[in-house]
């Protein structure tokens, strides 16, 4: 089945550091992935879909700015937290749908555990 | 618009009992349904899904669940649990509008599992 990759799966590191996620589809193309955050507890937030050669699109409410993606190919998107801080600590999620599945589901990431010092 | 309720924010069985795990939903589009379980610090893994084929479906793991128009319901059950299917499960719900069709989740119920 279609796997998607994350990395790293935990990253702890200090106030005002740039950390970089990396979401992999490993058997299949995806022109889209999503950038999901969940807190403890809690269940998941869409916080943009990525488009491979394009912008990302944002949900309300998310800093652009402050959350960085980036999908330069159809197999690898990045999100990149810039100037973390202890408020940003979260666990991240990426998925990826198969292109023209509309109707299919998202194959999920692993998630990183991003913990800011 | 759309959204989803899961009914129970925590489950509770013992071993070898039946799994019933309730989620309604609502859509202005034809919706496509998913479970999707978690197990702690790890992403999701689906389930089982309904995308307008047969109204009961079979997943993984001896789930399976029953998509009732009638009801705006989606859920999800198992005649036997098992210590292995304590984890968090979330209901989402997919508008079917296009490849960048979001998902939008439920609040999640955590299954816990007795001796």
């Amino acid at each position: 089945g279609a796997v998607v990759s994350q990395h790293p799966s935990w990253v702890i590191c200090k106030s005002g550091t740039s950390v970089k996620i990396e979401c992999r589809s490993l058997d299949f193309q995806a022109t889209t992935m999503f950038w999901y955050r969940q807190f403890p507890k809690q269940s998941l937030m869409l916080m943009a879909t990525s488009n491979e050669g394009s912008k990302a699109t944002y949900e309300q409410g998310v800093e652009k700015d402050k959350f960085l993606i980036n999908h330069a190919s159809l197999t690898l998107s990045t999100l990149t937290v810039t100037s973390a801080h202890p408020e940003d600590s979260s666990f991240y999620i990426c998925s990826a749908r198969e292109p023209g599945q509309s109707n299919q589901p998202q194959h999920f990431g692993d998630g990183t555990r991003l913990s800011i010092l | 618009a759309q959204s989803v309720t899961q009914l129970d924010s925590h489950v509770s069985v013992s071993e070898g009992t039946p799994v019933l795990l309730r989620c309604n939903y609502s859509s202005s589009y034809s919706p496509s349904l998913f479970w999707y379980v978690q197990h702690p610090n790890k992403g999701l893994q689906l389930l089982l899904k309904y995308t307008s084929a047969a109204t009961l479906v079979k997943g993984i793991n001896g789930f399976e669940a029953e998509f009732k128009k009638s009801e705006t319901s989606f859920h999800l059950t198992k005649p036997s649990a098992h210590m292995s299917d304590a984890a968090e499960y979330f209901c989402v719900v997919s508008a079917n509008t296009g490849t960048a069709s979001k998902l939008t989740f439920g609040t999640g119920t955590r299954l816990q599992v007795t001796l």
